[in-house]
């Protein structure tokens, strides 16, 4: 069963700081690996899915990385802003379409 | 697109009656999810569909939850009778079956009393 794991499970940093939150999985035979932000009281937002095939994905100041044969994910941000606020999620799919999530990171940009 | 739609955004109910939760998925998409997120469990898949067919019901907590999909734009999680513990927060997510990404409904928020 395939159980998927992020630390820290909170994190707070300065407006500016750029910043790295990891994920790691315990089945290397993945699809994919998504990147979820879920506001407070809201859904889930993607921010960035990389295929098992790809090494990293980058959209803004996000870069999300995937080693798959260590069972790695990192999410970086960079230049981090009061804005980036949220809970961070990671989440992998395995063969049968299933989508197995991590507890999230909570991260808290302090201007 | 409009993304997946849920409703009701927020459901306050007393325990016992029967809650009904919907979700419309996103057009074209033919992989419905249904989540659900509690602080103590996090996100938990409960049921999936592949074209209207439930494929695995595994994480249905128990015979007082079902899940329909009756057709390609329209699915139902109902719970009855509904009980305090189920109070949580139900996602809706759809998809294109295979390795494509998900895409979150904005959720129905339950409260049972």
């Amino acid at each position: 069963k395939q159980e998927v794991t992020q630390i820290p499970a909170a994190l707070s940093v300065p407006e500016g700081e750029n910043l790295v939150l990891n994920c790691s999985f315990t089945d290397s035979a993945i699809y994919n690996l998504q990147w979820f932000r879920q506001d407070p009281g809201k859904g889930l937002t993607s921010l960035l899915l990389i295929q098992s095939s790809q090494r990293e994905q980058t959209s803004g100041r996000l870069n999300a990385s995937l080693d798959k044969s260590s069972g790695r994910s990192t999410l970086y941000i960079a230049a981090s802003q009061p804005g980036d606020s949220a809970t961070y999620l990671c989440a992998v799919q395995n063969a049968g379409n299933m989508l197995t999530f991590g507890g999230g990171t909570r991260l808290m940009v302090k201007p | 697109d409009a993304g997946v739609i849920q409703s009701p955004r927020h459901e306050v109910t007393e325990m016992g009656q029967e809650v009904t939760l919907r979700c419309k998925p996103i057009s074209g998409h033919n992989s419905l999810f249904w989540y659900r997120q509690t602080m103590m469990r996090g996100l938990e898949l409960l049921i999936y569909f592949n074209n209207n067919v439930p494929i695995d019901d595994s994480g249905m907590p128990e015979d007082r939850f079902s899940a329909k999909m009756p057709n390609a734009s329209f699915s139902t999680l109902k719970i009855q009778p509904s009980e305090p513990r189920d109070s949580a927060v139900y996602f809706c997510a759809s998809k294109v079956e295979g390795a494509s990404g998900y895409t979150f409904g904005s959720g129905t928020r339950l409260t049972v009393v």
